[in-house]
């Protein structure tokens, strides 16, 4: 069954620091996003993805943060400047053509900042 | 108040049970509805998908959603160990515009065998 696949699964990093997470959506899928759990707590949008551009982003994704499709298959959130508060596990997810609001998600990237 | 309630739990039942999860939400425009099931420290697995109101069952799953009272539910019939996870209602007013998917908080299951 295709899949969304995430790397890596866990990254620990220095405040201050840049760190990019790394998604291969399924392959036929066209629109892509990044949300973001910080432990314990919802769910969040930060990002949406379609047709090599942004189409939405939350208040969340200010500046610090910048996606990239760098090539037919990857899909990337680099996050600058990294943040304690940054700690959270992103997923990414994708959406195919005409499938209404059924996105798929990666396992997620476990990020802690230190 | 907030745009989506869900009672976060826990709630413990014992192998068998019939569960029900439950959601509110408060913005009428929404149209899909979601239910996602999420292991922990795994992504979120989307479980049932429904479009306005009415029933839809799958399986163990039936959800549910009455948008005049802006409600939606999950059962699980027969309920398993291995359904024990958060369970993530979800909905969205318009189609492939994920930025206006609102989550709910989660209701965190556990099926004791």
């Amino acid at each position: 069954e295709p899949e969304v696949t995430q790397t890596p699964s866990h990254q620990v990093t220095q405040m201050g620091q840049e760190v990019i997470l790394r998604c291969v959506p399924i392959s036929n899928h066209l629109y892509f996003y990044w949300y973001r759990q910080i432990l314990g707590q919802k769910v969040e949008f930060l990002v949406s993805f379609y047709n090599n551009e942004i189409s939405e982003k939350s208040e969340i994704f200010d500046d610090q943060f910048s996606v990239e499709r760098p090539d037919g298959s990857n899909f990337t959130l680099k996050i600058r400047s990294t943040k304690l508060e940054d700690s959270a596990m992103y997923f990414c997810a994708s959406g195919g053509q005409g499938s209404g609001n059924t996105i798929y998600f990666g396992e997620g990237s476990w990020l802690t900042v230190v | 108040q907030k745009e989506v309630e869900q009672d976060p739990g826990p709630l413990s039942v014992p192998e068998g049970a019939i569960v029900s999860l439950n959601c509110t939400y408060s913005n009428s425009a929404f149209q899909y509805f979601m239910w996602y099931r999420q292991y922990s420290r795994k992504g979120p697995e989307l479980l049932m998908y429904t479009y306005s109101s009415g029933n839809k069952e799958d399986g163990r799953f039936t959800a549910q959603v009455d948008k005049s009272s802006k409600y939606i539910s999950l059962f699980i019939r027969d309920s398993q160990p291995s359904d024990s996870a958060t369970y993530l209602c979800a909905m969205s007013g318009v189609p492939n515009n994920n930025n206006d998917m609102r989550f709910g908080a989660g209701t965190r299951l556990t099926v004791k065998p």
